[in-house]
């Protein structure tokens, strides 16, 4: 069974700060790795993916993740945080292969990012 | 192109009774997800529906069932309503044709709330 763990649920930085969201996964098969994002009152919104290739991938919003596979992580970076960035980020993973892997996505439980003026 | 759209967007029922969700993907998008999402639990997956069958259910008891129809328009109906079923329900669609790496693009939500 595949499971994904996010450290803190409330990460606060100040405008012009790094942001870094964290996000570790547990699965018995390579992954794929998603971050999304959700506003109040609104549906997620994919920031970037991880399937294969490239490790370090570019979003947008000047989000980026890398997949580090010997530490099982995938965490989210932004190198300067703006106030249109508070939200809440979820970590997803999604099964490589097998039946149970159709349209199912594994969420962690969310980091809600506050940015301070 | 217009995106996922979900209705109704608010819901309020009593416990007991029953009710359907609407979910609209995006054109030319073959499966559509169902999710809910709670404080407590957070985001679970419901069941995922790629041209009419249902591919994948998650760990939901049977009041909760759905359906797609041919124009990939999806239903999902919840019976005999209990309080913990308030909750946020999301409904996601993708091309389907590579289930773990489509990207899953989300709706607005239906947010339903059982007195």
């Amino acid at each position: 069974a595949q499971s994904v763990t996010q450290l803190g649920s409330h990460v606060s930085v100040s405008e012009g700060a790094l942001v870094l969201l964290r996000c570790n996964y547990s699965s018995s098969v390579p992954p794929y790795l998603f971050w999304y994002v959700q506003y109040p009152n609104q549906g997620l919104q994919l920031l970037l993916k991880y399937t294969t290739g490239a490790t370090l991938v570019k979003g947008i919003n000047g989000f980026e993740a890398e997949f580090k596979k010997s530490e099982t992580s995938f965490h989210l970076t932004k190198p300067s945080a703006h106030m249109s960035d508070a939200a809440e980020y979820f970590c997803a993973v999604s099964q490589t292969a097998g039946g149970t892997s159709y349209g199912k996505l594994t969420f962690g439980q969310g980091t809600i990012l506050t940015v301070h003026p | 192109k217009a995106g996922v759209t979900q209705t109704p967007r608010y819901l309020i029922k009593t416990r007991g009774q029953q009710v359907t969700l609407s979910c609209s993907p995006i054109s030319g998008h073959r499966s559509v997800s169902w999710y809910q999402q709670t404080p407590g639990q957070g985001l679970q997956f419901l069941f995922e529906y790629f041209s009419e069958t249902q591919r994948n259910k998650g760990n939901f008891p049977g009041r909760f069932s759905g359906r797609q129809f041919s124009n990939s328009r999806s239903e999902m109906n919840v019976s005999t309503l209990e309080l913990g079923d308030s909750a946020l329900y999301l409904c996601a669609s993708s091309l389907g044709g590579r289930p773990s790496t489509d990207t899953q693009y989300f709706g607005p939500g239906t947010r339903l709330t059982v007195l």
